[in-house]
């Protein structure tokens, strides 16, 4: 089975500040992808950043980026220059490889992250 | 172009009722999952749908039961509704074929059992 554990419940930036959420997971799998997603008050999840476990480099979109520790099975997100829309519940999320058998979503229980101006 | 849709917002219902909670994914994906989640925890995978088969199922008990219709929308079915059941639930689409595995997800139904 797969577990995700994100350690952080709540975690807080100054605005412009970087800040980095933590997460941790385990699998006997060799090939998967990890996920970030982000979940505002508004409720809609919207995905933050991909990481296919084969690739060595770690994923970056404008502000977001991974540290990536494969052996470790550790998988940080940093965000870098915060800004208040940034405020959310972020959720770190494991996939398998999908199969015939599906592309089921395994989530932590997700760090509450509030940007103070 | 629209992405996933879910309807109802929000529901309540008393205990031991039924309920069906509706998904339409976005355009072009096949495949539709749902997920429970629960408040302050994260979405807990319920089954997926593809070619209008459940392909996959989590945890959860008969209770919970799907649909996926020719044109790819859904249907999520919670019988004898239990206390325990108020929860967000969410819907999410993907492609079958394609590279980036992402899924999109609805803004949910919350549902409140009462």
């Amino acid at each position: 089975a797969q577990t995700v554990t994100q350690s952080q419940p709540e975690m807080s930036v100054q605005e412009a500040e970087t800040v980095t959420l933590s997460c941790t997971y385990d699998t006997s799998e060799s090939n998967y992808y990890l996920f970030w997603y982000k979940q505002p008050p508004s409720r809609q999840m919207i995905l933050v950043i991909r990481q296919e476990a084969y690739k060595q480099q770690n994923a970056t979109e404008n502000r977001f980026s991974v540290n990536f520790q494969k052996a470790a099975k550790s998988f940080s997100l940093k965000i870098s220059d915060s800004q208040l829309g940034d405020t959310a519940m972020y959720f770190c999320a494991f996939m398998k490889l999908p199969g015939y058998h599906g592309n089921q979503f395994y989530f932590g229980t997700g760090t509450s992250l509030t940007v103070i101006p | 172009d629209a992405g996933v849709t879910q309807s109802p917002t929000h529901l309540i219902k008393t205990r031991g009722q039924q309920v069906t909670l509706r998904c339409s994914p976005k355009s072009g994906h096949d495949t539709v999952s749902w997920y429970q989640q629960a408040l302050g925890q994260g979405p807990q995978f319920i089954f997926q749908y593809y070619e209008e088969e459940e392909r996959q199922r989590g945890n959860f008990p008969d209770r919970f039961s799907g649909h996926q219709f020719p044109n790819y929308s859904s249907e999520l079915n919670v019988n004898a509704l239990l206390l325990g059941d108020s929860a967000l639930y969410l819907c999410a689409s993907s492609p079958q074929v394609g590279d980036s595995y992402e899924q999109y997800f609805g803004p949910g139904t919350r549902l409140t059992v009462t």
